[in-house]
């Protein structure tokens, strides 16, 4: 099925430890987006992109980085995890014509303990 | 900045209660405005949209019209059923290749 696909669904992390949050798309959409949702603070963006070999930082980037090698891929990399980035986090992607809405991953749950 | 201000949850209504969910927002020029749902356990769906002035979005009997002079987007639904319990949000996006901005969220809790 079409749509934008996250891996893992959940992961219990270490402080300290790294890891990449993947996130993939089959839409062909140049847009894409990590945002995380955390209790009373509605969904915050992290990093977004426009299109392949294009990154830009949201609101709350530190603590990750982002690359945009091809249009379908977005991973969300976190070099060493704090526990104030346990939240779950939603990939989305967007096309600029057409269905003029986002399509939302079904999200990663990650705990830093 | 572009922002957005919907009302604090949590809601909780009766089974065919009416349903309103206030949505204010601060933006340069004319954003698009939608109404996105997550249902427990899920990711974001989008409700309705609207992307110019005086439109309304509708869909699943919940509707909202896009009103620029008091910069509001609120959601009305005449007669909420159970499975309509899930946390609302409402988002705004300017033109050109720019982020969905988006409120806090209101939790609705629909009782039998």
């Amino acid at each position: 099925n079409a749509g934008v696909t996250q891996t893992p669904k959940f992961q219990v992390l270490k402080t300290g430890q790294s890891m990449t949050l993947q996130c993939a798309q089959d839409m062909n959409h140049e847009y894409m987006s990590w945002y995380r949702q955390d209790p009373g603070m509605g969904l915050r963006l992290i990093h977004y992109s426009v299109g392949a070999g294009i990154t830009d930082q949201g609101e709350v980037p530190n603590g990750y980085n982002v690359s945009r090698s091809t249009t379908e891929d977005f991973p969300l990399r976190l070099l060493s995890a704090a526990p104030s980035q346990t939240s779950v986090y939603f990939c989305a992607s967007w096309a600029p014509t057409g269905y003029y809405g986002y399509t939302f991953g079904s999200g990663t749950r990650l705990t830093v303990v | 900045g572009n922002s957005v201000t919907q009302m604090e949850g949590p809601v909780t209504l009766s089974e065919e209660a009416f349903l309103t969910i206030n949505c204010t927002y601060t933006a340069t020029g004319y954003p698009s405005l939608f109404w996105y749902v997550q249902y427990p356990g899920e990711g974001l769906q989008l409700l309705l949209k609207a992307t110019k002035a005086d439109d309304k979005g509708s869909n699943k009997g919940f509707e909202a019209t896009y009103r620029k002079e008091t910069t509001s987007f609120h959601l009305e639904k005449g007669s909420v059923q159970v499975s309509d319990s899930a946390v609302y949000f409402c988002a705004l996006k300017r033109s050109g290749n720019t982020p969905l901005v988006f409120g806090k969220g209101t939790r609705l809790s629909v009782i039998a």
